[in-house]
């Protein structure tokens, strides 16, 4: 079946614009992650979505930065005035509910001029 | 101290040898340890998961935990220059909401 696919693959954008990243999770898997990578950071993690509740936000760097999900599917996220440290690879992840492992999608490359 | 630790490399092989890759994490009640492989400008692939003491086999691939001593370790037969990428380690540590840590990776060369 089809994985976990995310859009824009790529967003250019000018310091302080708002910009938003999404995710749409593979069919049927109710938990989504949000990550983020950059060079001086590695791999981290910024939110959790059990079906449309966040009930781990502890990655999110500061409030400019929010994700919600409707529908049990489909997740945003935005990042309101953007700075140039914000420039990343996002990457969303999803899995079943009855598992732990999780798939990663092809990610967005944000750069922030 | 940092979460979870990997030799940042690169570790360079030969063809044909074997590839050992080595992870240790802080949190003693972690339970879940994952290796993903990356490629450059790619996005994290899932190589394999290991939840128990010991050895779990797939293929080429060797995944073993010893949680005594809180390191988890990739052994990679028969090395191929298409393994040449950046393995990630990742832990979910205990009373999480299964959110992945990773290592910084470690870059793998395999080189003919």
């Amino acid at each position: 079946g089809a994985g976990v696919s995310q859009s824009p693959s790529n967003k250019v954008t000018e310091k302080g614009k708002d910009v938003e990243l999404r995710c749409d999770p593979i069919s049927g898997h109710t938990a989504l992650y949000w990550y983020r990578q950059s060079l001086g950071q590695g791999l981290e993690f910024l939110i959790y979505f059990q079906g449309n509740s966040a009930p781990d936000k502890s990655g999110l760097p500061s409030d400019r930065f929010s994700a919600e999900r409707t529908g049990g599917s489909v997740s945003t996220l935005t990042i309101q005035r953007t700075q140039q440290e914000d420039s990343a690879v996002y990457l969303c992840a999803s899995s079943s509910s009855t598992a732990e492992t999780q798939y990663f999608g092809p990610g967005t490359r944000l750069l922030v001029l | 101290q940092k979460e979870v630790e990997q030799n940042s490399g690169p570790l360079s092989v030969p063809e044909g040898a074997i590839a050992s890759l080595n992870c240790t994490y802080s949190d003693r009640g972690s339970q879940s340890f994952f290796w993903y492989r990356q490629y450059s400008g790619k996005s994290p692939e899932l190589i394999m998961f290991i939840y128990s003491n010991g050895d779990k086999e797939d293929g080429r691939f060797t995944a073993q935990l010893n949680k005594a001593s809180q390191y988890v370790s990739l052994l990679i037969r028969d090395s191929q220059p298409s393994d040449s990428a950046t393995y990630l380690c990742a832990v979910i540590l205990s009373g999480g909401y299964n959110k992945l840590i990773f290592g910084a990776g470690t870059r793998l060369a395999v080189h003919p």
